[in-house]
């Protein structure tokens, strides 16, 4: 089956450690990226990744780093610079990351999420 | 992105459609509107997306008004699978992320 798998589902740190949730993607997408979202919110953008080895800050970035080595995986660290990090992370892929000349092909599909909890 | 504006919360009976209504009346023309639902406490769902043509999937209708300024997503037969919080989302045109911005959405209730 074609699609975004995250894992793990659930998640528990304590304070001070750092912890990289992983995304999977088998869709052939270019786009991916990092959302995280706390209870009765909206989305916050973490970070984006348009291309392998290409990734940009999005409007939360700050205490989390991320990696692209490989088109189909990019995974999230947490790092204990991070202030309150308890969270349901969300991670996306679209084809490519602005639709431009081809209408829908900047369509994001998410995976199932990640719920980070700090002890 | 142009801003939108969705009611809090509906209601609708199961086995009838749900007409889910939202506003953008700052949208501009290579603007989309895009339509998501999240159940609890799982990834948002992509339902649908148009520019200024009606538009239908297996999912869903979505008709947006001549002028653009409000669209309406329709479930035609709605389930207690379809209880979520639906999100209208306007992008496109100058914005250089692909950031999706989620407002608060609508919590559909579907009820027996």
């Amino acid at each position: 089956d074609g699609g975004i798998t995250q894992s793990p589902k659930y998640l528990f740190r304590k304070e001070g450690q750092n912890v990289t949730l992983s995304c999977e993607q088998n869709l052939n997408h270019d786009a991916m990226y990092w959302y995280r979202q706390d209870p009765g919110q909206g989305l916050r953008l973490i970070y984006y990744s348009q291309i392998v080895n290409d990734f940009q800050k999005g409007d939360i970035a700050e205490g989390y780093s991320v990696s692209r080595e490989k088109k189909e995986s990019f995974p999230l660290t947490v790092t204990s610079a991070q202030k309150n990090p308890t969270a349901f992370y969300l991670c996306a892929s679209s084809l490519r990351l602005l639709a431009e000349l081809f209408p829908g092909t900047d369509t994001q599909y998410f995976g199932p999420g990640t719920r980070l909890t700090v002890l | 992105d142009a801003k939108t504006t969705q009611p809090t919360s509906m209601d609708c009976a199961e086995g009838r459609a749900a007409n889910l209504p939202c506003n953008h009346s700052t949208i501009s023309g290579n603007e989309y509107v895009y339509w998501y639902r999240q159940i609890h406490s799982q990834g948002p769902q992509y339902i649908i997306h148009g520019l200024k043509n009606n538009e239908t999937n297996e999912m869903a209708s979505l008709i947006i008004t001549e002028d653009r300024k409000s669209s309406t997503l329709i479930l035609p037969h709605a389930t207690l699978r379809d209880t979520a919080v639906y999100y209208c989302i306007v992008r496109g045109g100058s914005s250089n992320t692909g950031k999706l911005i989620f407002g608060q959405g609508t919590t559909l209730q579907v009820k027996p």
